[in-house]
């Protein structure tokens, strides 16, 4: 089956310190896979982005991320988190086929303590 | 440009009613998503549309929703009668492509409507 798994669904962390937010995916081949965060009552932005070439990926905010095949993983990571970046973080991929879509993650929930 | 446009924000509304929400995506986007996110549940696609044609509705829970793009700048989703287990956030979001399948397209979210159903 196709799938993502987030497997934290909360984490906190305090500012300044690095984050890594973890994302497998289930699937028949190499996906397009993305990253997209969700402020407090707001719609959901796309962090990054992978389709092929490099496998480290850089997206907005100073956050990048990284394509493992043999992993089936595709992490979330910033070197220093701000306060601002406390949100909901989803993974999700693009699945293939006549009818294709995102795949999504259940999401991980980003606290940041000052 | 405006951005994806959803209205209303809130909606609280009793067991029964219709509900009916509603979308306008950015211009020049031919692909139109309805999104309901509920804590058990995530974030999951209900229906999405291209050039203003149904395209997937498997994520349609019941026959008491439905959804229509009359045009290509407005869409409405809508429930009829509507429960208590449909209270949610219901986001829509467009694109150039499908799933933003290029380097340069992503899909674009509005802020949501979070409905309540007492």
């Amino acid at each position: 089956a196709q799938s993502v798994t987030q497997p934290d669904i909360h984490i906190t962390v305090s500012e300044g310190a690095s984050l890594e937010l973890r994302c497998n995916y289930s699937y028949g081949a190499t996906p397009y896979l993305f990253w997209y965060v969700q402020s407090p009552g707001q719609g959901l932005q796309l962090l990054l982005k992978y389709f092929s070439g490099d496998t480290l990926v850089q997206g907005i905010k100073g956050f990048e991320a990284e394509f493992k095949r043999s992993q089936s993983s595709f992490n979330l990571r910033k070197p220093s988190v701000h306060w601002s970046d406390a949100a909901e973080y989803f993974c999700a991929f693009l699945n293939a086929g006549n009818n294709r879509k995102l795949i999504w993650g259940l999401g991980t929930s980003l606290a940041v303590n000052p | 440009d405006a951005g994806v446009i959803q209205s209303p924000r809130h909606e609280v509304t009793e067991m029964g009613q219709e509900v009916t929400l509603r979308c306008k995506p950015i211009s020049g986007h031919d692909y139109l998503f309805w999104y309901r996110q509920t804590m058990m549940r995530g974030l999951e696609l209900l229906i999405y549309f291209n050039n203003n044609v149904p395209i997937d509705d498997s994520g349609m829970p019941e026959d008491r929703f439905s959804a229509k793009m009359p045009n290509a700048s407005f869409s409405t989703l809508k429930i009829q009668p509507s429960e208590p287990r449909d209270s949610a956030v219901y986001f829509c979001a467009s694109s150039r492509s499908v799933g933003g399948l290029t380097s340069t397209d992503t899909q674009y979210f509005g802020p949501g409507t979070r409905l309540t159903v007492l």
